[in-house]
């Protein structure tokens, strides 16, 4: 079972920020937050991950809660592109360094003119 | 550069046939899962490769469902007698472990449709 909670949909206006948030409330110490999305009729696409400093990249910022029980993911400047189901993942990352992915229902995030 | 590809894009049979979807992973990957995603639903892991390790079967549904990776690259997903439930888009991903990050690249994915 997928170990964290996100709204089935959200809307954004093209070109405001877009906010997802994620609860993962029983987070243990050694499991990371990665987030992904899915295009239309493609397949899943990485965007940023992190433990428990805020991360940012190209593509996104993620925000951590200190206790690190929730997250949010910002899309600063929306784009119609970036319609997309938006998948919050808590993973546990072993010794080996590889584990499988645990997808919820995600957030469809619909971003219009 | 190339990413991971699947094959075929599309693919109908009729119940009771066999099916064999394939994968081709980023050259060098050690790591190759599969998923599937039924209609409105989320990814399902159905079967795990790392290196030379026994593959981690655990998601898999029945033991009409099976999967080789040969010579650590390509792998096939084989689904034998195939009933309507099976119909789904089977994703496939490998990775490759680098400073910290398991990030897992995700090919196009097959559509199978049983009907």
């Amino acid at each position: 079972d997928a170990k964290t909670t996100q709204p089935p949909s959200m809307d954004c206006a093209e070109g405001r920020a877009a906010n997802l948030p994620c609860n993962h409330s029983t987070i243990s110490g050694n499991e990371y937050v990665y987030w992904y999305r899915q295009i239309h009729s493609q397949g899943p696409q990485y965007i940023i991950h992190g433990l428990k400093n805020n991360e940012t990249n190209e593509m996104a910022s993620l925000i951590i809660t200190e206790d690190r029980k929730s997250s949010t993911l910002i899309l600063p400047h929306a784009t119609l592109r970036d319609t997309a189901v938006y998948y919050c993942i808590v993973r546990e990352v072993g010794s080996s360094g590889y584990s499988t992915l645990t997808f919820g229902k995600g957030t469809m995030l619909l971003v219009s003119p | 550069g190339a990413g991971v590809s699947q094959s075929p894009s599309n693919k109908v049979t009729e119940k009771g046939k066999d099916v064999e979807l394939r994968c081709d992973p980023i050259s060098g990957h050690t790591a190759l899962y599969w998923y599937r995603q039924s209609l409105g639903q989320g990814l399902e892991f159905l079967i795990y490769f790392q290196g030379n390790s026994a593959p981690d079967k655990s998601g898999l549904p029945s033991d009409r469902f099976s999967a080789e990776r040969t010579g650590g690259s390509v792998s096939t997903l084989t689904i034998q007698r195939t009933q309507q439930e099976d119909s789904a888009v089977y994703l496939c991903a490998s990775s490759s472990w680098t400073s910290g990050n398991n990030e897992q690249f995700f090919g196009p994915g097959t559509r199978l449709t049983v009907l």
